[in-house]
């Protein structure tokens, strides 16, 4: 069975500081891995996925998340953070199988300070 | 209309009101979702239909009764809600239950 953690339900940063939200995950076969980010009273929006291939994966908005298998980590990134990145981000995983699903983790609220 | 539209975005009703909520999905996927978000809770999934078929009911009340018609359409009949049941309401579609979802933005439910 897959499932995923994010350590720290709550994060704030400073603007212009380096975003770090962590994601650890387990799953007994590679896994695919998601990025979602929420905005108030919005759905969620995909900001970036690892499946195969290269393990640092580039998104939008200037998030970057890198596959570490060794320490089943998919933390997300921003060098800079902007006011603009105040929301709450979701990590998922999956294994890509024909009947599993994706599992959310339960979330991060990203704040921004100016 | 793109991606994954719902209707209505705001709805209020009485504990004894029958209503729906719509999904719709203009990306040709082959399997959607309903979610229940709740203030500071975690994400709830609800419904999972594939081709149609629905694959996963999370131990939902019968009060809430998914219905997919169609791959593009998926719809959520509420009847007799309680007051806890008001959170926000995701809809999602993915091509495969594997794969990266793409989300509604949500009906804002108001039970009183």
């Amino acid at each position: 069975a897959q499932s995923v953690t994010q350590l720290g339900s709550h994060v704030s940063v400073s603007e212009g500081a380096l975003v770090l939200l962590r994601c650890n995950y387990s799953s007994s076969v590679p896994p695919y891995l998601f990025w979602y980010v929420q905005y108030p009273n919005q759905g969620l929006q995909l900001l970036l996925k690892y499946t195969t291939g290269a393990t640092l994966v580039k998104g939008i908005n200037g998030f970057e998340a890198e596959f570490k298998k060794s320490e089943t980590s998919f933390h997300l990134t921003k060098p800079s953070a902007h006011m603009s990145d105040a929301a709450e981000y979701f990590c998922a995983v999956s294994n890509g199988g024909a009947t599993n699903k994706l599992i959310f983790g339960t979330g991060t609220l990203l704040a921004v300070q100016p | 209309e793109t991606g994954v539209t719902q209707t209505p975005r705001h709805l209020v009703m009485g504990m004894t009101n029958k209503k729906s909520l719509k999904c719709e999905q203009h990306l040709g996927h082959n399997a959607m979702y309903w979610y229940k978000q709740s203030a500071k809770k975690p994400l709830e999934l609800m419904f999972v239909y594939s081709l149609e078929e629905r694959v996963e009911n999370n131990s939902v009340p019968s009060r809430f009764s998914p219905e997919c018609p169609n791959s593009s359409h998926l719809f959520l009949h509420l009847h007799t809600l309680q007051p806890e049941d008001s959170a926000l309401y995701l809809c999602a579609s993915s091509q495969g239950i594997s794969y990266e979802q793409y989300f509604g933005p949500g009906t804002r439910l108001t039970v009183t």
